[in-house]
C-alpha cells in the first residue's frame, strides 16, 4: 500500500537538543496525525490537525499541517530521554476513515 | 479516555493452527475498528477495515479467508488468523475511532508460528 515519506529515517541527538522530522506525501490529505511507539507496543497518538496551515502544540511537541496538504512537520524542544521512540505521521484523506502511515523515524538520545 | 486494549499480547502456535485476537475499546463506543500489521523495523500496513454488525473490508492483497475479523458490538473487534504458517509471524496491533478521524491503537499482539 502506499505510504508517506518521512525523513530522517533516524537521528541521533543528545539530551537538551530539538529535533525536528516531516513528512511529505504526492497526494493531498484532510488530516495529518503524528504518533510515537515504544518498542513492543502500539502507537500513542500526539497530535492531531484538521486544517492547511494549522500550527498545534502539545507541551514540548509542535506540530504543522502544510499549507500544500501534501506535508507536516513535528518538533520536539529539549528532547529527553523518555522521547526515544519510532514517529509516524499518517494522514487520513477525506471521508474514508483509513489512515496512510508513514515510514517512521527513529529518535535515539545518545547519553 | 479512549484506552484500547488486546488480548493476548504474545502468541506462539503451531503452523497450522488458527490463533484468535481480541480488540476492546475499554471507555469509549467504536464506530470503526481497523487491524495492522507490522514487520520488524517497518510502519504499520493496513489490513481491513471494521465496522459494527457488518463485513470487514480488506485491503488489496489481505486474504479475507485467512483473517477472519468479527465486530460484534461497538467495543470488541476479533481477528482470527487460520491456518497459521511462520511467514503470518508478526506484530498485530489493532485501532479504534470514535467520531473523529483520531485512531486510538492497542499495546500489540506478538505472534509466533512455529
Amino acid at each position: 500500500g502506499q505510504q508517506l515519506n518521512q525523513s530522517p529515517q533516524s537521528m541521533f541527538i543528545q539530551e537538551g537538543e530539538d529535533v525536528s522530522m516531516n513528512c511529505t506525501s504526492s497526494s493531498i490529505f484532510n488530516t495529518w496525525l503524528w504518533y510515537k511507539q515504544d518498542p513492543g507496543e502500539g502507537p500513542v497518538l500526539l497530535i492531531a490537525l484538521y486544517k492547511a496551515g494549522e500550527l498545534t502544540s502539545n507541551g514540548r511537541l509542535t506540530a504543522q499541517f502544510g499549507i500544500t496538504r501534501k506535508d507536516s512537520f513535528l518538533n520536539i524542544s529539549a528532547s529527553i530521554p523518555s522521547d526515544v521512540g519510532i514517529y509516524f505521521c499518517a494522514g487520513e484523506y477525506f471521508g474514508n476513515e483509513k489512515l496512510t502511515f508513514g515510514t517512521g523515524t527513529r529518535l535515539t538520545i545518545i547519553p | 479516555g479512549a484506552v484500547v486494549s488486546q488480548h493476548p499480547s504474545w502468541v506462539i502456535c503451531k503452523s497450522g493452527t488458527s490463533v484468535k485476537i481480541e480488540c476492546r475499546s475499554l471507555d469509549f463506543q467504536a464506530t470503526t475498528m481497523f487491524w495492522y500489521r507490522q514487520f520488524p523495523k517497518q510502519s504499520l500496513m493496513l489490513m481491513a477495515t471494521s465496522n459494527e454488525g457488518s463485513k470487514a473490508t480488506y485491503e488489496q492483497g489481505v486474504e479475507k479467508d485467512k483473517f477472519l475479523i468479527n465486530h460484534a458490538s461497538l467495543t470488541l473487534s476479533t481477528l482470527t488468523v487460520t491456518s497459521a504458517h511462520p511467514e503470518d509471524s508478526s506484530f498485530y496491533i489493532c485501532s479504534a475511532s470514535r467520531d473523529t478521524y483520531e485512531q486510538y491503537f492497542g499495546p500489540g499482539t506478538r505472534l509466533t508460528v512455529t
